[in-house]
């Protein structure tokens, strides 16, 4: 157990839909990271973010979106979602903006 | 970001010692070297890491060349649960790099007999 949450842990929508993914980070710590992972794409960091900023931006849709809250949560927006969407989308935390990063379990999005 | 190779797949058998090779030729100072390895079904899940000297820690022993040009995760006895796919991934923590995200590429996937 890494100490991250993710939640839900599966999720099925249909397209044109929108879905906020939650993460909760290990107690601590003050980045966040969200990753998506495809079949076709590997493992891609999308965003991330340190102590309620943005930090560093990724291979990122227009149509996704982010944001880390006072209590260093953070929630992944997708919206419009497209067949394509489907993925795994893993959460990461680290203590500072450099350090190891510990994954959560990551949501199954199937966009139908 | 400086690249890294690494094979498609590996095989072991049990209790054996596993050798997973990672080639970094474009390395430069300020890139750490770090392996992570993402089991079935599960978050990818952090390793080891070292700059230019041997490290070691519970889970594995990392081995890094003279010129730091590749590296060798090694597991002392592997075991089913080592049944994953290993990453080998450089992070620029210099001044101006990256810093942050991860960038994987394919890595190697272990299997392990029994």
């Amino acid at each position: 157990d890494s100490g991250v949450t993710q939640t839900p842990k599966h999720l099925i929508t249909a397209t044109g839909q929108r879905v906020t993914l939650r993460c909760s980070p290990r107690s601590g710590d003050l980045s966040v990271y969200w990753y998506q992972q495809s079949l076709d794409q590997g493992l891609q960091f999308l965003i991330q973010y340190y102590n309620g900023e943005e930090r560093a931006k990724g291979n990122i849709l227009e149509r996704f979106s982010a944001q880390q809250f006072p209590d260093l949560h953070s929630e992944l927006n997708l919206s419009s979602l497209e067949l394509g969407d489907s993925a795994l989308y893993f959460c990461a935390s680290s203590a500072n903006i450099v350090g190891t990063q510990y994954f959560g379990p990551g949501t199954r999005l199937l966009v139908l | 970001d400086a690249k890294t190779t690494q094979p498609n797949s590996m095989e072991s058998n049990e209790e054996e010692p596993v050798h997973l090779p990672c080639n970094h030729s474009t390395i430069s100072g300020t890139d750490y070297i770090h392996w992570y390895r993402q089991l079935p079904s599960q978050g990818p899940e952090y390793v080891i890491h070292g700059l230019t000297s041997n490290v070691n820690n519970r889970m594995a022993s990392l081995a890094i060349a003279e010129d730091r040009k590749s590296s060798t995760l090694i597991l002392h006895r592997a075991t089913l649960r080592d049944a994953a796919v290993y990453y080998c991934i450089l992070r620029d923590v210099g001044y101006g790099g990256s810093q942050g995200n991860l960038i994987f590429g394919k890595g190697t996937k272990l299997s392990v007999k029994p």
